[in-house]
């Protein structure tokens, strides 16, 4: 089991441009989440989605678009790289029931905006 | 939007002292959870509370659902150096099935040797 895994580890991208952050969870999760953490600060949700076809925004969702086509694969789209979107942004995800709000975090994907 | 008052901020402490730090919020919460991070790495789930009053061990990591459901306590005894790291509790506000989660903004802990 890899658990949950995000590609790239890294990413340096100039204002404008765009890029796919991956992430891929091997759990059969239903739930799924995307953090931005900003230093000094807590997780910060963008969006997440409660399965496969199925994705809403939370608190900080403008500049960000996420799909989710299957139960594996959640990925985070940046459409018009601002500086204000440095950060580590984080993938996790979470089984429904009991133990709904254990979530399991990916290692990060580092993103600098020049 | 919501966050949790997480404090200390950050800490420094010698190797084998004991450490507690907490998280508060002005809402009751259902679940709380308590996430270390390494540096360089994701959050990982050290302990999970469910009930007001549950006291929870994991190791030398012991935490605690206050009993009014708006706190959370986390203490570590005899803290060795691979503790140091960002520490993160979390809460689930209501019973939606969405699984989403509010972050405190993490104490810091170095320990030293």
């Amino acid at each position: 089991n890899a658990g949950v895994t995000q590609t790239p580890k890294f990413r340096i991208l100039k204002i404008g441009q765009s890029m796919t952050l991956q992430c891929a969870q091997d759990m059969n999760h239903n739930y799924m989440y995307w953090y931005r953490q900003d230093p000094g600060m807590g997780l910060k949700l963008i969006y997440y989605s409660v399965g496969a076809g199925i994705t809403d925004k939370g608190e900080v969702p403008n500049g960000y678009n996420v799909s989710r086509s299957t139960t594996e694969d959640f990925p985070l789209r940046l459409e018009l790289a601002a500086p204000s979107q440095t950060s580590v942004y984080f993938c996790a995800s979470s089984s429904p029931g009991l133990v709904s709000y254990e979530q399991y975090f990916g290692p990060g994907t580092r993103l600098t905006v020049t | 939007g919501q966050q949790l008052n997480q404090s200390p901020q950050s800490m420094f402490i010698q190797e084998g002292e004991d450490v507690s730090m907490n998280c508060t919020s002005s809402s009751i919460f259902n679940t709380w959870l308590w996430y270390k991070q390494d540096p360089g790495e994701g959050p990982v789930l050290l302990i999970a509370l469910y009930k007001a009053g549950e006291l929870t061990s994991n190791g030398r990591l012991t935490a605690q659902f206050g009993i009014t459901r708006k706190d959370s306590f986390l203490n570590i005894s005899a803290s060795i150096p691979s503790d140091v790291g960002i520490y993160f509790c979390a809460g689930q506000r209501s019973t939606s099935n969405t699984g989403k989660l509010i972050f405190g903004q993490g104490t810091t802990l170095q320990v030293k040797p």
